[in-house]
């Protein structure tokens, strides 16, 4: 089946450091990638979606200049969460859309900010 | 907005229980239904799906019907297993691209030996 692969699984860094994470579609295209941040016994919540060639959508209350985006080629999509404080502490996930909106989602990235 | 909600877990059972797990929606017009399912360590995958009124969405065991009369997508399974063990999310999906999830708050199961 198809795969998403995200990198890093776990990062810690210090408070005010910027953070970025990877999210690749290993065997297909994605022209559109979407990024979820994930509360502790919580639902995914969408952040944005990732168009590759164009800027990110954000969703409603989502700060864009935090959380940037980049979508450069149709299998990478990054998630930099920049100068990172502890409440930005979270589980980030993304998913791909491999066409006809079948998604397929990445394993996660636990962020801790101290 | 759309909205999922779903019976909070964490549900224990034994193995061969009758396993359900409910799932509500709101939506402005006619979503797709999905269960996704979270095994320890890996990513979402997706279990099942339903696109319209009545659709009954089937694997590995698993089913769920499109209740449009009770806005409902509840999973059922007869006879659960250790391997069942995971975090269920209920999520749905409208319009044309079909990619945009909206997910509910997950309902981790625990199946024992």
């Amino acid at each position: 089946g198809a795969v998403v692969s995200q990198h890093p699984s776990r990062v810690i860094c210090k408070s005010g450091t910027s953070v970025k994470i990877e999210c690749r579609s290993l065997d297909f295209q994605a022209t559109t990638m979407f990024w979820y941040r994930q509360f502790p016994k919580k639902s995914l919540m969408l952040m944005a979606t990732s168009n590759e060639g164009s800027k990110a959508t954000y969703e409603q209350g989502v700060e864009k200049d935090k959380f940037l985006i980049n979508h450069a080629s149709l299998t990478l999509s990054t998630l930099t969460v920049t100068s990172a404080h502890p409440e930005d502490s979270s589980f980030y996930i993304c998913s791909a859309d491999r066409g006809a909106g079948e998604l397929f989602f990445g394993e996660g990235s636990r962020l801790t900010v101290l | 907005g759309d909205s999922v909600t779903q019976m909070e877990g964490p549900v224990t059972l034994s193995e061969e229980a009758f396993l359900t797990i409910n799932c509500t929606y709101t939506a402005t017009g006619y979503p797709s239904l999905f269960w996704y399912v979270q095994y320890p360590g890996e990513g979402l995958q997706l279990l099942l799906k339903a696109t319209k009124a009545d659709d009954k969405g089937s694997n590995k065991g698993f089913e769920a019907t499109y209740r449009k009369e009770t806005t409902s997508f509840h999973l059922e399974k007869g006879s659960v297993q250790v391997s069942d063990s995971a975090v269920y999310f209920c999520a749905l999906s409208e319009g044309a691209a079909g990619n945009k999830l909206t997910f509910g708050g997950g309902t981790r199961v625990l199946v024992k030996p």
